[in-house]
């Protein structure tokens, strides 16, 4: 079965410092990868996803993220934070298969974002 | 917007009662999953509809049920609730079964 963890459950950074926040999966095969951000009482948004094809991906909000196979990583970076990034995100992955693709999320990590 | 809606947003009841809980897929879409987000069980998935047929199931009690229908649109019913179903569900849709996942708003549930 798959699983995600999160090691980090909150992080707190200086508004324009750099942000990477951690994500490890298990799975036997190359899963998807996704990473979604929740804004406080509001849905989950998807920040970028990787399917195949070029390990670093780029998403919106100036957000990129890294699969390392050897690592089972896939960790998401922004170089500058805002102050507008604080929220909650969540790594996840799929396993697409015959029978769906529900995904598996990580316990999540609050960003806090310092003036 | 990802265009995938939820209602009611908000949602108080009783224990013992039954509600549902209605989702609309976006455009297309042919897909939908239903999440549970709880304090202490996170983002769960419980159930998988595509093209009105159940294609995966999670972990979702059996007091709980759902249903895809001709027109896409998808509802979980819920019954004889506790207080611990309190929690907020997301519906979320995709083109195709293996396609990347678009979530609604949610809606919170509350269980006096």
């Amino acid at each position: 079965a798959q699983s995600v963890t999160q090691p980090d459950i909150h992080i707190t950074v200086s508004e324009g410092a750099s942000l990477e926040l951690r994500c490890n999966y298990s799975y036997g095969a190359t899963p998807y990868l996704f990473w979604y951000v929740q804004s406080p009482g509001q849905g989950l948004q998807l920040l970028l996803k990787y399917f195949s094809g070029d390990t670093l991906v780029q998403g919106i909000k100036g957000f990129e993220a890294e699969f390392k196979r050897s690592q089972s990583s896939f960790n998401l970076r922004k170089p500058s934070v805002h102050w507008s990034d604080a929220a909650e995100y969540f790594c996840a992955v799929g396993a697409p298969n015959n029978a769906g693709n529900m995904l598996t999320f990580g316990g999540g990590t609050r960003l806090m974002v310092k003036p | 917007d990802s265009g995938v809606t939820q209602t009611p947003k908000h949602l108080i009841t009783a224990t013992g009662q039954r509600v549902t809980l209605r989702c609309s897929p976006r455009s297309g879409d042919l897909s939908v999953y239903w999440y549970q987000q709880s304090l202490d069980q996170g983002l769960q998935f419980l159930i998988q509809y595509y093209n009105g047929e159940e294609r995966a199931k999670g972990n979702i009690l059996e007091r709980f049920s759902a249903q895809q229908f001709p027109d896409l649109h998808s509802e979980l019913n819920l019954s004889s609730l506790e207080l611990g179903d309190s929690a907020l569900y997301f519906c979320a849709s995709s083109v195709g079964a293996g396609e990347t996942q678009y979530f609604g708003p949610g809606t919170r549930l509350l269980v006096l």
